[in-house]
């Protein structure tokens, strides 16, 4: 059976701390890791789409690695600010064979 | 405007009784998708669809249906609800030639007591 892992569940930070968070997904047969953050009550919106093993992506404080040969990808969080609060998915292949993890959740405190 | 809308945001309703989910679509996107999200696991797909006249069953397909009404719309029915079908919905779409990249609705929360 085909998983995606994401770790941790819960992370509770401060203003100002930076953070990572892990994904883990089946190493063969890579289409490509997807981040989305989701927003509680709205859509969940893409972050980064990575296809390549060694991609790294940035998007102003949050950027993401991926290393397809050994399954796992890493979200970084520079600074992070109390807008951060979210759960953070990851999606690993592609259309109707995307498989998601149950995502992390984000507490930022100010 | 949202690209990606869904009707109702929120439903309470009771066991056996039906239930139509509506998704709509500004993007001109061939393809769509219905998702069930439940607390600690991630979405899982029930239905998607390649176009007005293909529409396949997911990975959860057992206990609903649907129908692609034109290309801009998709409909998720519970025939008859049960109350282990409360949970989180989403509807998401995406271009056949971008498939990877998928836009999703604000979702539908459902509870059938």
């Amino acid at each position: 059976i085909l998983n995606v892992e994401q770790s941790p569940q819960s992370l509770h930070v401060q203003e100002g701390d930076s953070t990572n968070f892990t994904c883990s997904f089946p190493s063969s047969n890579f289409y490509a890791l997807h981040w989305y953050r989701w927003e509680t009550a709205k859509s969940p919106e893409a972050l980064f789409v990575m296809t390549l093993n060694g991609d790294e992506k940035k998007k102003g404080r949050i950027s993401a690695t991926l290393n397809t040969k050994e399954g796992y990808s890493y979200l970084y969080i520079k600074g992070s600010q109390p807008e951060d609060s979210a759960t953070y998915l990851c999606a690993w292949g592609g259309g109707f064979k995307t498989i998601f993890g149950a995502g992390t959740r984000l507490f930022v405190k100010a | 405007d949202a690209d990606v809308t869904q009707t109702p945001r929120n439903r309470i309703t009771k066991t056996g009784k039906r239930i139509m989910l509506e998704c709509s679509q500004t993007k001109g996107h061939d393809r769509m998708y219905w998702y069930r999200q439940d607390p600690g696991l991630g979405l899982r797909l029930i239905y998607y669809s390649f176009d007005v006249k293909d529409i396949n069953k997911g990975e959860i397909s057992d206990g609903y249906s649907v129908s692609r009404q034109a290309q801009a719309k998709f409909s998720l029915s519970l025939e008859s609800a049960i109350p282990n079908q409360t949970a989180l919905y989403f509807c998401a779409t995406s271009d056949s030639d971008r498939e990877d990249e998928q836009f999703f609705g604000p979702g539908t929360r459902l509870t059938v007591l």
